[in-house]
């Protein structure tokens, strides 16, 4: 079975500048997940998907970050304007369902720097 | 708040050599606990989970955890260790509350030829 698959996988971009993320989820998984991971931490969940709408986005920084997976499938995460701060490896996951027995399978990452 | 600590930024150890890695939980509750692997620029990479039964979870790659309720622990096991077997390890706990995956600071696992 196909993984999660992200694009693209580096990205170098100056502040005040945007950027966009993609994510295919592992086929058939009705929940995704994007996570920020700084270098030297763990992963912090941005936002969760389940289908098409949103459960969680409380993390997300709703001035500058946008996330959208429109038709239940693919997803895309924006930045606009970039931070420095925002210098990261973006992680896609999805699971097949929400439950807390629920596994989550991730990609292979965006790492974004931010000049 | 439910949270995980990894107590140890690296683990060194000699090939051949049982390696563990550690991981202490703080959940109100049943936790539900899981094991990572992230190996150079990768993503993540699911190992094991702990959900219920049994304290010792069999996972991927020859790894496994203990599940220690008296000592809040679920520390990552290999009888013998492969130079392979070099990457950054997380431990995670589900939060009761809202469900979301918690994520310790990682461990990286060092093993000598």
């Amino acid at each position: 079975e196909a993984g999660v698959a992200q694009s693209p996988r580096y990205k170098i971009i100056e502040k005040r500048q945007s950027v966009a993320f993609w994510c295919n989820p592992i086929s058939g998984h009705a929940t995704l997940y994007w996570y920020q991971q700084i270098l030297g931490q763990g992963p912090k969940l941005l936002i969760q998907f389940q289908n098409n709408g949103v459960v969680d986005d409380s993390q997300l920084p709703k001035d500058r970050f946008s996330a959208e997976r429109l038709k239940g499938v693919d997803s895309t995460l924006k930045i606009q304007p970039a931070k420095l701060e925002d210098s990261a490896v973006y992680l896609c996951a999805s699971s097949s369902g929400t439950g807390r027995r629920e596994t989550q399978y991730f990609g292979p990452g965006t790492r974004l720097l931010v000049l | 708040a439910q949270s995980v600590a990894q107590p140890e930024d690296q683990v060194n150890v000699a090939e051949g050599n049982p390696l563990t890695v550690k991981c202490t939980y703080s959940v109100s509750g049943n936790p539900y606990l899981f094991w990572y692997v992230q190996y150079p620029n990768r993503g993540l990479q699911f190992l094991l989970k702990y959900i219920t039964g049994d304290n010792l979870v069999k996972g991927s790659y020859g790894f496994e955890a203990e599940f220690n309720k008296s000592q809040t622990s679920f520390h990552l096991k290999k009888p013998s260790a492969l130079v392979s077997d070099s990457a950054l390890y997380f431990c995670a706990v589900r939060d009761v509350n809202t469900d979301k995956l918690i994520f310790g600071t990682g461990t990286r696992l060092q093993v000598f030829p």
